[in-house]
C-alpha cells in the first residue's frame, strides 16, 4: 500500500535562513508527488507538484522540491525562510487507481519561524 | 466562484444525531473528493466522485458515512447517528480530471459532543 512518511514533526528555522522539509513515500510505480501548506485556520493550499519530466519542481512563494527515485523521497526547500512561511507543511502521493487520484498523505510536519 | 466552497464552516452537533455537509465543487471540475483531517489520523481519503459514475466508497470509516452529487456538482457528505470519534475537519477538493491537481476548500469543523 501507498504511503508517506514526513520524519519531522516540527521544524524550528530562523528567518533568513534555509530550509529542507523531508518527504519519503512507498509506491510501486511512479507516483504524482505534491506539496500541501496549511495555515492556522485555513484550507490546504499547494505549493507544488510533480507528475513527471523534470525532477527539480519550482513552486509558489520561492518553494522548490526534487524527485529522487532511487531514494523515494521528494523534499521541499526553501533559500530564505520568512515569517509568514509559519505553518503545517503536507506532502502527499497520489496514485492512479479507481479511487481517481486520491491523495495520501503524511502527518505533516509543523514549521516555526524564529526571528 | 473562484474556489471550492463548503458549509456550513463550524457544525456542532449531539452524540447520536445526523449531520449533512455540503461541497461546492469549481465550476467545470468533474472529480470531487472527501477528505477527513483528525488529530489522531491525520488527513485521510474518504470517498471520491468522477463525473456521473458510480464513486469510490474506499475510503469510509463505516456504514454510517455516505456521500451523494447532484447533477455532477454540488455533494453532500451525511453521517448518520455521529459519535465522538467522527469530531474533525471534513475537507472537499476538487480537479478538473482526475489526474489533475486537487483545490481544497475551507473545510467543515465537526464537534460530536
Amino acid at each position: 500500500a501507498q504511503s508517506v512518511t514526513q520524519p519531522d514533526i516540527h521544524i524550528t528555522v530562523s528567518e533568513g535562513a534555509s530550509l529542507e522539509l523531508r518527504c519519503n513515500y512507498s509506491y510501486g510505480a511512479t507516483p504524482y508527488l505534491f506539496w500541501y501548506v496549511q495555515s492556522p485556520g485555513q484550507g490546504l493550499q499547494l505549493l507544488l507538484k510533480y507528475f513527471s519530466g523534470d525532477t527539480l519542481v519550482q513552486g509558489i512563494k520561492g518553494f522548490e522540491a526534487e524527485f529522487k527515485r532511487s531514494q523515494s523521497s521528494f523534499n521541499l526547500r526553501k533559500p530564505s525562510v520568512h515569517w509568514s512561511d509559519a505553518a503545517e507543511y503536507f506532502c502527499a502521493v497520489g496514485a492512479l487507481d479507481q479511487a481517481g487520484t486520491a491523495l495520501i498523505f503524511g502527518k505533516g510536519t509543523t514549521l516555526s519561524v524564529s526571528s | 466562484g473562484a474556489g471550492v466552497s463548503q458549509s456550513p464552516s463550524n457544525k456542532v452537533t449531539e452524540k447520536g444525531k445526523d449531520v449533512e455537509l455540503r461541497c461546492d465543487p469549481i465550476s467545470g471540475h468533474t472529480a470531487l473528493y472527501w477528505y477527513r483531517q483528525s488529530l489522531g489520523q491525520g488527513l485521510e481519503f474518504l470517498i471520491y466522485f468522477q463525473g456521473n459514475s458510480a464513486p469510490d466508497k474506499s475510503g469510509l470509516p463505516s456504514d454510517r458515512f455516505s456521500a451523494e452529487r447532484t447533477g455532477g456538482s454540488v455533494s453532500t457528505l451525511t453521517i448518520q447517528r455521529t459519535q465522538q470519534e467522527d469530531s474533525a475537519v471534513y475537507l472537499c477538493a476538487s480537479s478538473r480530471t482526475n489526474t489533475d491537481t486537487q483545490y481544497f476548500g475551507p473545510g467543515t469543523r465537526l464537534t460530536v459532543l
